[in-house]
């Protein structure tokens, strides 16, 4: 079945440092969505992104898909406290299945 | 906040027990998904309503089982529970049109908290 990896699993970062987040799926995917799920917290939909080599921009937050429609990434410019949490990918695949990643949990040191 | 509502907000079960969840979609919403999200995990899709028939089902065995009302309220059964139902279960409201799953921006509520012992 289709399968849907994130890396890094963890990031640690300094409160002003970069952070990104990768998604890959085993398969060519529809569209892909971007939820962030604070601790304690339900997710929380960021984005949806659905052209090959679509670019997103919102405030410090940049998310991609790549041409093949098989991977995306999300990126945090200068992160800060608030951006903690955990970052799910979810990849649908046409409409058969909707299926998260395991998340690449977020920390921010002050 | 979504305006997704689910009830109760914890729920403790012996094994061989059943369940029922229930979810209220945001207004407007004709489509409710659940999931399922153990600790430290990324949720795992159970299936999707929309307008009162299930059109999309995951990787879970008939045991779990859902309705949805004409006011596009749900609710998820589990009957026979086991120790790895324990999770916290979540349903998203979102917007369909047939045809298919929905492929639309999802809005979650606080879940579920189930604990089988």
């Amino acid at each position: 079945g289709q399968q849907v990896m994130q890396i890094p699993q963890y990031q640690h970062v300094q409160e002003g440092e970069d952070f990104t987040t990768y998604c890959n799926s085993s398969t060519t995917l529809s569209n892909i969505q971007w939820y962030k799920q604070r601790p304690g917290g339900h997710p929380v939909f960021l984005i949806q992104l659905v052209k090959s080599g679509e670019v997103k921009k919102q405030k410090r937050l940049t998310f991609q898909f790549g041409e093949a429609k098989k991977n995306s990434s999300l990126h945090i410019t200068a992160t800060q406290t608030t951006d903690v949490g955990t970052y799910f990918c979810a990849a649908d695949n046409y409409g058969q299945n909707f299926v998260f990643g395991p998340g690449t949990r977020l920390s921010v040191l002050p | 906040e979504t305006g997704v509502t689910q009830s109760p907000t914890h729920l403790i079960k012996t094994r061989g027990q059943q369940v029922t969840l229930r979810c209220s979609s945001q207004s407007g919403h004709n489509t409710v998904s659940w999931y399922q999200q153990a600790l430290g995990q990324g949720p795992q899709f159970i299936f999707q309503y929309y307008r009162e028939e299930e059109n999309g089902r995951g990787n879970f065995p008939p045991r779990f089982s859902g309705l949805q009302f004409p006011n596009y309220s749900s609710e998820l059964n589990v009957n026979a529970l086991e120790l790895d139902d324990s999770a916290l279960y979540l349903c998203a409201s979102s917007r369909g049109y047939g045809g298919g799953m929905s492929r639309n921006e999802q809005f979650f509520g606080p879940g579920t908290r189930l604990t089988v012992l």
